[in-house]
């Protein structure tokens, strides 16, 4: 079992859906939790992080921890062609000797 | 704030000979770089972590004669990737972790652009 799962899509939704996009984990000692975007031939960009559980809102985008079930979510309203990319969490535990263990992407297209 | 940038952004090159790839932190001082390779359609897999003025901890099946790592400041690391051959085109990203960011986010990583290597 890998430590981080993510459905890799592709996800296809039309012009101002609201995108849910998931991951699961399995270790616990994880602490920090992050969101990154990639465009296609890009270095991924960070767009949320979040210590422990709770919610994280930064305008079109919602971040969720829930480490009960050990299950993150991103949330993107008002959804445009320009938010089209692969989305990939990300995880770490708390010491700062821990590496981030990433998820395998979800492909995000947005239809104009 | 925190940016990370990468040089060359593509290159190509004869097989067996080296390409250097640059990382920098332009507004932050990286403690750690790390370097990661991805191919297409799948996620990034860690190469090596370097801490500034210390040797580099390369994973597991990396070869470090092959992949060398120098990190000698806290704003630039580089990696030379030597006696380069086709199966080595790949899309090499660095990212870079720090003081100073503030509210927790030194525990994030910032990531390069990325640099396209293809070897003829």
């Amino acid at each position: 079992q890998k430590e981080v799962e993510q459905d890799p899509g592709p996800l296809s939704v039309p012009e101002g859906a609201i995108v849910s996009l998931n991951c699961t984990y399995s270790n616990s000692a994880f602490q920090y939790f992050m969101w990154y975007r990639q465009y296609s031939r890009k270095g991924p960009e960070l767009l949320m992080y979040t210590y422990s559980s709770g919610n994280k809102e930064d305008g079109r985008f919602t971040a969720q921890v829930d480490k009960s079930s050990k299950y993150i979510s991103l949330f993107i309203r008002d959804s445009q062609p320009s938010d089209s990319a692969t989305y990939l969490c990300a995880m770490k535990g708390g010491s700062s000797a821990s590496k981030i263990i990433f998820g395998s992407g979800t492909r995000l297209s947005i239809r104009p | 704030g925190a940016v990370v940038s990468q040089h060359p952004s593509r290159v190509i090159c004869k097989s067996g000979t080296s390409v250097k790839i640059e990382c920098r932190s332009l507004d932050f001082q990286a403690t750690t770089m790390f370097w990661y390779r991805q191919f297409p359609k799948q996620s990034l897999m860690l190469m090596a972590t370097s801490n500034e003025g210390s040797k580099a901890t390369y994973e597991q099946g990396v070869e470090k004669d092959k992949f060398l790592i120098n990190h000698a400041s806290l704003t630039l690391s580089t990696l030379t990737v030597t006696s380069a051959h086709p199966e080595d085109s790949s899309f090499y990203i660095c990212s870079a972790r720090g003081a100073g960011l503030g509210g927790g986010a030194g525990e994030t990583q910032y990531f390069g652009p990325g640099t396209r290597l293809l070897v003829l």
